[in-house]
């Protein structure tokens, strides 16, 4: 299988300009995910998916981001407009709905923003 | 609410040598258990989780944990560490009802010496 895939890999940006996040999850899962990954913070969780509807976003950190699951096999994270402190590694995940199964990462979206 | 802790930042050892990487966690119920290894420019790869059952845990590259309710504790353990062990590992617990909520610790840095 080809995990999940993350693009891009890593991007530089201005202040204020709009950053967009793609994620494929794996094949046939039904949850994705997405994390942030920060020095300050470390690893949190900021929204995530069930069968392409948000359950839980309650760690989406302002009105500047928003992420949206068109259909199982795409998912965007947008930040507009961004800033300097939105710097980080977003990492987005997968796995079959349920407690119990193993949740994959995709190899991150190294974001600075300057 | 859940918390994990993970006390050392940072732990070097000789390859060759046992490590062991310690992990305390704050939940009121069982809670699923996970260790995650990142190497440098890395998404996380899952060793090993704990739902339920034995409490002595086997994952991949030779690595073991063990539950310890007693404790609140998840010690991740390898007998003998290779160099290709070095990297972040990152202790996580979830739970039933937010499963893919994970809830990370800070991180362990493993440097490996000659």
């Amino acid at each position: 299988d080809a995990g999940v895939i993350q693009s891009p890999r890593h991007e530089v940006t201005e202040m204020g300009q709009e950053v967009t996040l793609r994620c494929k999850p794996i094949s046939g899962h039904n949850s994705l995910f997405w994390y942030r990954q920060t020095m300050m913070r470390g690893l949190e969780l900021l929204i995530y998916f069930n069968n392409n509807v948000p359950i839980d976003d309650s760690g989406m950190p302002e009105d500047r981001f928003s992420a949206k699951m068109p259909n199982a096999s795409f998912s965007t994270l947008k930040i507009q407009p961004s800033e300097p402190r939105d710097s980080a590694v977003y990492f987005c995940a997968s796995s079959f709905r349920g407690a119990g199964n193993t949740i994959y990462f995709g190899e991150g979206s190294w974001l600075t923003v300057v | 609410a859940q918390s994990v802790t993970q006390p050392d930042i940072h732990i070097t050892v000789s390859e060759g040598a046992s490590l062991e990487l310690r992990c305390n966690y704050s939940y009121g119920a069982t809670p699923y258990l996970f260790w995650y290894v990142q190497s440098p420019g890395q998404g996380l790869q899952l060793l090993l989780k704990y739902f339920s059952g034995d409490t002595l845990v086997q994952g991949i590259k030779g690595f073991e944990a063990e539950f310890k309710r007693s404790q609140s504790s998840f010690n991740l353990r390898k007998p003998s560490v290779h160099w290709s062990d070095a990297a972040e590992y990152f202790c996580a617990v979830g739970d039933a009802d937010s499963w893919g909520k994970l809830q990370f610790g800070a991180g362990t840095q493993v440097v490996v010496t000659p």
